[in-house]
C-alpha cells in the first residue's frame, strides 16, 4: 500500500495568512493527488486533483503542487471559511489511501 | 448534479452484519465508480473500497479483505456496502462518493453519511 505522511497534523493561523500542508507519498505517484476539505459534520469536499488541477467552483486562493514524492496544498490568505481540516488522498494504485489529516484551526 | 442518497443510521450488535445502501441520481451510473469511506468519532478517513458499476469491478482495502462487500444494482443506480463480524471499532460514519470514470480518483460527490453504531 503507499503511505501517505502528512504534516503538520495540526496548525493555527489567522485570517490573511498563507498557509502550507504537505503530504509525502512512500512511493512515486505520478500526481495521482486530491485534496480535501471537510468542515465539523459535513462530508468531505474535494479542492484539488492530479495534484494541482483545482476543482470547479473552488476559489483560486487553494493551490497544489508537487515535487517529487512531496505535494502542498497551499491557501495563498486564509479567509474565515477556510477554518477546516484538509486530508490529501492518493489514488495512484488500489487501495487508496488518505493522508492522517491537518486540522487548520484560527489563531 | 449528482446527488447520492444514504439509508439511515444503524445500532448493530457485535458479530453481526450491516447493510448501507447509496442510490445515485441525476447523473449516468455508468459513467462513475463508487467509493466507500469512513470516519471514526474524532478520527481521519479510510477509503473502504470501489465498485465500477459499469464492469462490476471491485478493490478492497487490505485490513477489511473478507469482511467488506461492496456491490451495485445497475437498475436501481444504487450501491451497497456490507460490513460483517462487526466490532466496536467499526462504529463510524460511513460516506458513499463517487468518482467520475474519466477523472477517476476524485471523488466529487457525496452521500450524507450514515452513522453505525456497534454497541
Amino acid at each position: 500500500d503507499i503511505q501517505m505522511t502528512q504534516s503538520p497534523s495540526s496548525l493555527s493561523a489567522s485570517v490573511g495568512d498563507r498557509v502550507t500542508i504537505t503530504c509525502r507519498a512512500s512511493q512515486d505517484m505520478s500526481n495521482s493527488l486530491a485534496w480535501y476539505q471537510q468542515k465539523p459534520g459535513k462530508a468531505p469536499k474535494v479542492l484539488v486533483y492530479a495534484a494541482s488541477r483545482l476543482e470547479s467552483g473552488v476559489p483560486s486562493r487553494f493551490s497544489g503542487s508537487r515535487s517529487g514524492t512531496d505535494y502542498t496544498l497551499t491557501i495563498s490568505s486564509l479567509q474565515p471559511e477556510d477554518f477546516a481540516t484538509y486530508y490529501c488522498k492518493q489514488y495512484y494504485t488500489t487501495p487508496w489511501t488518505f493522508g492522517q489529516g491537518s486540522k487548520l484551526e484560527i489563531k | 448534479q449528482v446527488q447520492l442518497v444514504q439509508s439511515g443510521a444503524e445500532v448493530k450488535k457485535p458479530g453481526s452484519s450491516v447493510k448501507v445502501s447509496c442510490r445515485a441520481s441525476g447523473g449516468t451510473f455508468s459513467d462513475y465508480g463508487l467509493s466507500w469511506v469512513r470516519q471514526a468519532p474524532g478520527q481521519g478517513l479510510e477509503w473502504m473500497g470501489r465498485i465500477i458499476p459499469f464492469v462490476d469491478i471491485t478493490n478492497y482495502a487490505h485490513n477489511l479483505l473478507g469482511r467488506v462487500t461492496i456491490t451495485a444494482d445497475k437498475s436501481t443506480s444504487t450501491a451497497y456496502m456490507e460490513l460483517s463480524s462487526l466490532r466496536s471499532e467499526d462504529t463510524a460514519v460511513y460516506y458513499c462518493a463517487s468518482d467520475l470514470l474519466t477523472a477517476a480518483g476524485s471523488l466529487e460527490y457525496w452521500g450524507q453519511g450514515t452513522l453505525v453504531t456497534v454497541s
